[in-house]
């Protein structure tokens, strides 16, 4: 079965510390990826997403991601944590043949400390 | 560019009610999803309209449907209101030559009582 998964539900980091969110995948082939980020009564914006080439992703504010295909993993990375990161971060998969239908995984809370 | 917008922002509707959620895409965006996001949860596709016809459907009983008229905008109607549709609705728009360059609203919360 198709599945994403965000193995931490809940993530703490200091304020100039340096962050990395998990993502692993379970698909038939390898799948568009990406990540999106949510604040309170926001709506999902996309931080970067994958396709194909370099496996080494820039986003926006400062994030990068990671794709490791041997390993089925997409980790997000950000070097140092502003106090505005703290946000719901999500992994989301979708099929290469079927252009819009995303498959979530169920977040990442990262709260940012002082 | 007002991008994705959704209304209303809240909703409160009574079990076995019906509702319907409402979603203007982004300037330029012809194709519209919707999600449905619970609580704790990550968003679950619901289905894709496009050129006023739904292409795409997730795991969603029949009791979920759709609309999309001629401006591209889009309805979500939710029938027979359970206590497990409480949840926020995401409508995410893009164009269709574009590879997943989707932008989500902010969504609309609805709470079944």
């Amino acid at each position: 079965a198709q599945s994403v998964t965000q193995p931490d539900i809940h993530i703490t980091v200091s304020e100039g510390a340096s962050l990395e969110l998990r993502c692993n995948y379970s698909y038939g082939a390898t799948p568009y990826l990406f990540w999106y980020v949510q604040s309170p009564g926001q709506g999902l914006q996309l931080l970067l997403k994958y396709f194909s080439g370099d496996t080494l992703v820039q986003g926006i504010k400062g994030f990068e991601a990671e794709f490791k295909r041997s390993q089925s993993s997409f980790n997000l990375r950000k070097p140092s944590v502003h106090w505005s990161d703290a946000a719901e971060y999500f992994c989301a998969v979708g099929p290469t043949d079927s252009w819009g239908k995303l498959q979530f995984g169920a977040g990442t809370q990262v709260v940012v400390t002082p | 560019d007002a991008g994705v917008t959704q209304s209303p922002t809240h909703l409160i509707k009574t079990r076995g009610q019906q509702v319907t959620l409402r979603c203007s895409p982004k300037s330029g965006h012809d194709t519209v999803s919707w999600y449905q996001q619970a609580l704790g949860q990550g968003p679950q596709f619901i289905f894709q309209y496009y050129e006023e016809e739904e292409r795409q459907r997730g795991n969603f009983p029949d009791r979920f449907s759709g609309h999309q008229f001629p401006n591209y905008s889009s309805e979500l109607n939710v029938n027979a209101l359970l206590l497990g549709d409480s949840a926020l609705y995401l409508c995410a728009s893009r164009a269709s030559g574009e590879h997943y360059e989707q932008y989500f609203g902010p969504g609309t919360r609805l709470t079944v009582t």
